[in-house]
């Protein structure tokens, strides 16, 4: 079983539509992170969080420490937010991170 | 800055080769690692370094090797080739320090084994 599960594993929506990806964890973890694949292939990170939500311009990043979960939202999806998004966890006691399989959205015109 | 780089970005091997996949960063960071990326999984750690001199294996260390003689270069060895080594292979690089965690991945390199 992946310690990590991302849901859902594919998403289509329409330009302007807004977008939430999920994310739950077996364990306590110290931070969780939102990471973005580009189609091209290139990751980059989105956000880091331990607690509470952080936003940048239109998206933003929730979690729930007790639940187990964190949320991505998009607001005002635009065909450029097409990409791959994977939610990482850092455990207690280490700082590798685990992976999530990814969430692969396509935002239409 | 350049960030993380990575040469090449496509390569084609026959079963038994080897091979080396170059990765380069200029931010001075101490930790660095090697992820390999296969459809339907999420990225799993192959080797990592903590500084110059320094290096240990992941969760899939199997086939694969890795040296860290200078803090910029962090070279991922195939030893010799099989197909269940093709796989997209990131190389990551991270600075932790004041409560930031920042990785930064290189382009990738897709690798098809025959």
């Amino acid at each position: 079983k992946n310690e990590v599960e991302q849901s859902p594993q594919n998403l289509t929506a329409q330009e302007g539509e807004f977008i939430t990806i999920n994310c739950s964890y077996s364990v306590g973890i110290s931070a969780l992170h939102w990471l973005q694949q580009h189609p091209g292939g290139g990751i980059v990170s989105l956000f880091m969080l331990s607690s509470g939500k952080k936003k940048h311009g239109r998206l933003i990043a929730t979690i729930n420490i007790q639940e187990k979960h964190s949320s991505l939202h998009i607001t005002a999806s635009h065909p450029r937010d097409s990409a791959v998004y994977i939610c990482a966890v850092r455990f207690y006691n280490t700082d590798k991170l685990i992976f999530g399989t990814g969430t692969r959205l396509q935002v239409f015109p | 800055n350049a960030g993380v780089t990575q040469t090449p970005k496509f390569q084609v091997l026959k079963t038994g080769q080897s091979m080396t996949l170059q990765c380069a960063q200029d931010m001075n960071h101490e930790y660095m690692s090697w992820y390999r990326q296969d459809p339907g999984m999420g990225l799993r750690l192959i080797h990592y370094s903590v500084g110059a001199g320094i290096t240990d294996q992941g969760e899939v260390p199997n086939g694969y090797n890795v040296s860290r003689s200078t803090t910029e270069d962090f070279p991922l060895r195939l030893l010799s080739a099989a197909p269940s080594q093709t796989s997209v292979y990131f190389c990551a690089s991270r600075v932790i320090a004041g409560g930031i965690y920042e990785q930064y991945f290189g382009p990738g390199t897709r690798l098809t084994v025959t």
